[in-house]
Order: structure tokens, then sequence, then C-alpha cells
């Protein structure tokens, strides 16, 4: 069974750092471009950026609102994506998923999501 | 960034009825739009993507199509666990973008 879990949420402080793990199970995440989307308490969704995958270079991209500040990496060989979140700002208070691109694509659906971590940035 | 809007914002419907649902994209995104239908404390799961194909495993009442930079999702028959808010989605360019979403309630 495929399973996306994220995990390392939680409280912290404004201008703190957290990282998130989404670990993969029942597949071989080295083959996925992987992205994470992020839904503030009772609003929508917002991509946050992905990581492309090794073949393709396992470059990153971001959106406007945590460039600088985020960034996305992995380890392949634990079948894990981390997002490292700097400078944390009270508006990054939002759930935290983690979804899967199409194999080998990046401009492409997410056909899979984990079920989220929540992240609270309060003082 | 590519803009996509949705209405209504909320719509109220019995079982068994036709909903659709309209997505507008700021810009062409040719037929990078995928739909996701997300229920209260659960993440989203793909619907259809391409802007009408259906993913596998989603029954067939749920329906894409697409006019130019318009989008719409058509519920036929609506089912109890159809309830819930569905989001809209370009993947055409980066950022990636949603639209702000649309609650089906009874």
């Amino acid at each position: 069974e495929v399973q996306l879990v994220e995990s390392g949420g939680g409280l912290v402080q404004p201008e703190r750092s957290l990282r998130l793990s989404c670990t993969a199970s029942g597949l071989s995440l080295g083959d996925y471009t992987m992205t994470w989307v992020r839904q503030a308490p009772g609003k929508g969704l917002e991509w946050v950026g992905f990581i492309r995958s090794k073949v393709i270079g396992e470059t990153t991209e971001y959106a406007a609102s945590v460039e600088g500040r985020f960034t996305i990496s992995r380890d392949d060989s634990k079948n894990i994506v981390y997002l490292q979140m700097n400078s944390l700002k009270t508006e990054d208070t939002a759930v935290y998923y983690c979804a899967r691109h199409l194999p080998g694509a990046t401009r492409t659906y997410f056909d899979f999501w984990g079920q989220g971590t929540l992240v609270t940035v309060s003082s | 960034a590519i803009r996509m809007t949705q209405s209504p914002y909320s719509v109220s419907a019995s079982t068994g009825d036709r909903v659709t649902i309209t997505c507008r994209a700021s810009q062409g995104i040719s037929s990078d739009l995928a739909w996701y239908q997300q229920k209260p404390g659960k993440a989203p799961k793909l619907l259809i993507y391409g802007a009408s194909t259906l993913q596998s495993g989603v029954p067939s009442r749920f329906s894409g199509s697409r006019s130019g930079t318009d989008f719409a999702l058509t519920i036929s028959g609506l089912q109890s666990e159809d309830f819930a808010t569905y989001y809209c989605q370009q993947y055409y360019s980066y950022p990636f973008t949603f639209g702000p979403g649309t609650k089906v309630d009874i």
C-alpha cells in the first residue's frame, strides 16, 4: 500500500525554524518529483514548492511567499523528502501536505497526498 | 502567476441533484487543469486531470470539461459522500495555483 506520512509539525515561535519530513512507503520516492502544499486554518490550498527527482536534476521551485525562507531537500536512500522552514511567520500557520507528481515529470497534477501535519507559528 | 477563480463560492444541493462548478484561468493553460475533492480534516483527493480525464477509481458521475480558459466540474446525481469542497488547480506553469474552492453542502 502506498503511503506518504508527514511529520515534524508542532507549535513554534515566530522567527524560529522547523523541519518537516514526508516519509514514503510502498513506493520508491526517488522516481518522483515531490511537492509541498499548505492550507491555513479554514482557508484554501496553497502550493509551497517542489523538488524534482534526481534523474531530472533534483532542483527546486518555490512560491514567492516562501522563497528564501523554505528549502526542500530529499534523501532517496531513506525515502524521505524534507521541508526546512526558517524565519517562520504567523502566516505560515497551516496544515502542510506532501504530494507526488507523476513519475519522471514536473508539470503534472498531484495524484497522491499525505495526510498532513499541522504547523502553528505563535508566540 | 496564473490566477484561478471559481464559482460559486458555495452551493446547497440535495442528493440526486446535478451540480456544476466552474473555474476560470487568468490566461491560457491548455488543458493542464486538475480537480480535487477535499473533506473536512482530510487530504485532497484527485478527481480529474487534463481537464476531463477521470482519475482511476473515481465514480463516473464526475465529469470535467473545458472551453478556452473556462473549465467545469459536473457531478451528475449527487451522492451523500460528495458533500465536500472542490478545488481546481493549474499545472501549466509555476507557481502552480489553486482556485479558492467551492463548498458543496446540503
